[in-house]
């Protein structure tokens, strides 16, 4: 089955400056990369996917790219705020299940 | 997107009980998904719900423990039996929901999760 791993567990990033985190999957077949924010106590919400078809996908502060060939993709945040702290899980599938990484815990120090 | 929530929010319940919880939707939606996340760890599938048909469960969870009902397109529950210590966990249901890119004509799928269900067993 699909194995997705995530780096890095944990990421301390001043406010202001830029975020990445990234992901590797083992199926090429993998089609769907979303990415969940997960605040403490809340349940995770989708804040940006891609498909196979693009290799990047941007939504103001967020960005998403994927390598097919290395299969590997990616999350950026630009000028990151507090309110960006949060655990991010990256998740890969190639029809409807996901499966998740192991997730990133990032702190945006003020 | 959907609307969805689940019920009981948190339980404690004693070990060797059963706990029943439920996930509704404000739209009908083909695929529902059930999770398990253990304490600061990730979302793990425990299986797909799919009205009129068994539910698909994934490798390390079987029926007998995790019993899933799907009555409609629009409600799910899942069954925690006999529980121990070792099931307390968060539960959350996700479904998959169709929406349109803007200015595509085609249709999307996304998963979106329900609140879940905090469970201590003591």
């Amino acid at each position: 089955g699909e194995n997705v791993e995530q780096h890095p567990s944990t990421l301390s990033v001043q406010e202001g400056d830029s975020a990445v985190i990234k992901c590797t999957y083992s199926d090429s077949a993998s089609n769907y990369f979303p990415w969940y924010k997960q605040e403490l106590g809340k349940r995770p919400q989708l804040i940006i996917d891609i498909r196979s078809n693009v290799g990047e996908k941007k939504d103001q502060r967020i960005a998403v790219t994927l390598n097919k060939t290395a299969k590997h993709f990616s999350l950026h945040i630009t000028e990151t705020q507090p309110e960006d702290s949060a655990v991010y899980f990256c998740a890969a599938s190639r029809g409807e299940k996901l499966t998740f990484g192991t997730g990133t815990r990032l702190t945006i120090i003020p | 997107s959907a609307v969805i929530s689940q019920k009981p929010s948190r339980d404690i319940c004693q070990r060797g009980t059963s706990l029943t919880i439920q996930c509704q939707v404000d739209s009908q939606v083909t695929m529902m998904f059930w999770y398990r996340q253990q304490p600061g760890q990730s979302l793990t599938l425990i299986a797909t719900a799919n009205q009129g048909s068994e539910a698909t469960y994934e490798s390390g969870f079987v029926i007998d423990k995790f019993p899933i009902s799907r009555p409609n397109l629009t409600f799910s529950t899942l069954t925690v039996s006999n529980m121990s210590p070792e099931d307390s966990s968060i539960y959350l249901c996700s479904v998959e929901w169709a929406s349109r890119p803007s200015g595509r004509a085609w249709y999307q799928e996304t998963q979106y999760f329900g609140p879940g269900t905090r469970l201590l067993v003591l």
